[in-house]
C-alpha cells in the first residue's frame, strides 16, 4: 500500500497564474479531504468528498479554489489566478468513511506564489 | 463554529521526562478525539484515538478524556527526543464527517 499520493510535491507560480494539485487516495477509502496548512493558521478544512460526490466545500475560498473528484482514485485542487497568500502546505487525506475513523494524510504539496 | 482549543503552544521537556499536552473542544456534540504527531517536514499522523470517558494507554503514550468537560489530555513518559513534534488534537461528532483540528502543541525534547 503506497499510501496517499499527493503531485507535485514542490510548485512555484507566479502571482495570477493556475495551480492544480493532485491526489490520489488509498484504494478503498471512500473519504477524501483537502486541507490547507501555514504556521499562522495551522490546519484548516478545505472541502470533503465521500463516494467521489461533494459533500462540504466550506473552508474553500469561493472565488478561485475549485475541487473534483473525477473518479475514485484521483482528486484535484484547482487554484486560479493564485496570490502570495494562497503560498502553503495542501495536503490530502482520505479515510475509510468520514469523521469516525483515522485519516490517512498524504506527504502534502508546497505552493509558493511569487 | 466548533473550535479546538490546545495547549501549552510549546512545551519544551528534558529527555525521560514527562509531558502533558491538552485540549478542549467548544462544541458539545463532539463525541470523539484523535492525537496526532506531525514531525518536522512531515504530514500528520495518528498517534491515538479515544471515543469513551476515561484512559487509554498504549506504550508510553496515555490518552484520558473527561466528556462531560470535552476535555483531552496527551501525556508522554520517558520521552524521547524522537518525539519532539507537532502534537495536533482533532474532534468529531458522532455520525459526522468533518474533523476539527486545533493548532498544535510544539513538543521539543532536549536532550
Amino acid at each position: 500500500n503506497a499510501g496517499v499520493i499527493q503531485t507535485p510535491r514542490h510548485k512555484v507560480t507566479g502571482k495570477g497564474q493556475e495551480a492544480t494539485l493532485w491526489c490520489e487516495p488509498i484504494s478503498g477509502h471512500s473519504a477524501v479531504f483537502w486541507y490547507r496548512q501555514t504556521i499562522v493558521q495551522g490546519l484548516e478544512f478545505l472541502t470533503y468528498f465521500r463516494n467521489q460526490a461533494p459533500i462540504d466545500d466550506s473552508g474553500m475560498p469561493k472565488e478561485r479554489f475549485s475541487a473534483q473528484m473525477p473518479n475514485q482514485s484521483h482528486s484535484t485542487l484547482k487554484i486560479q489566478s493564485t496570490q502570495p497568500q494562497d503560498s502553503a502546505v495542501y495536503l490530502c487525506a482520505s479515510s475509510t468513511t468520514g469523521g469516525l475513523y483515522e485519516q490517512y494524510f498524504g506527504p502534502g504539496t508546497r505552493l509558493t506564489v511569487l | 463554529q466548533q473550535k479546538v482549543q490546545q495547549s501549552p503552544e510549546s512545551l519544551i521537556v528534558p529527555e525521560g521526562g514527562m509531558a502533558s499536552l491538552n485540549c478542549t473542544s467548544s462544541d458539545r456534540n463532539v463525541d470523539y478525539f484523535w492525537w496526532y504527531r506531525q514531525h518536522s517536514g512531515k504530514s500528520p499522523k495518528m498517534l491515538m484515538s479515544i471515543f469513551s470517558n476515561g484512559e487509554k494507554e498504549e506504550g508510553r503514550f496515555t490518552v484520558h478524556l473527561n466528556k462531560a468537560s470535552l476535555h483531552t489530555s496527551l501525556h508522554i513518559r520517558d520521552s524521547q527526543p524522537s518525539d519532539s513534534a507537532l502534537y495536533l488534537c482533532a474532534a468529531s461528532r458522532t455520525g459526522g464527517y468533518k474533523v476539527v483540528f486545533g493548532s498544535g502543541t510544539r513538543l521539543l525534547v532536549s536532550p
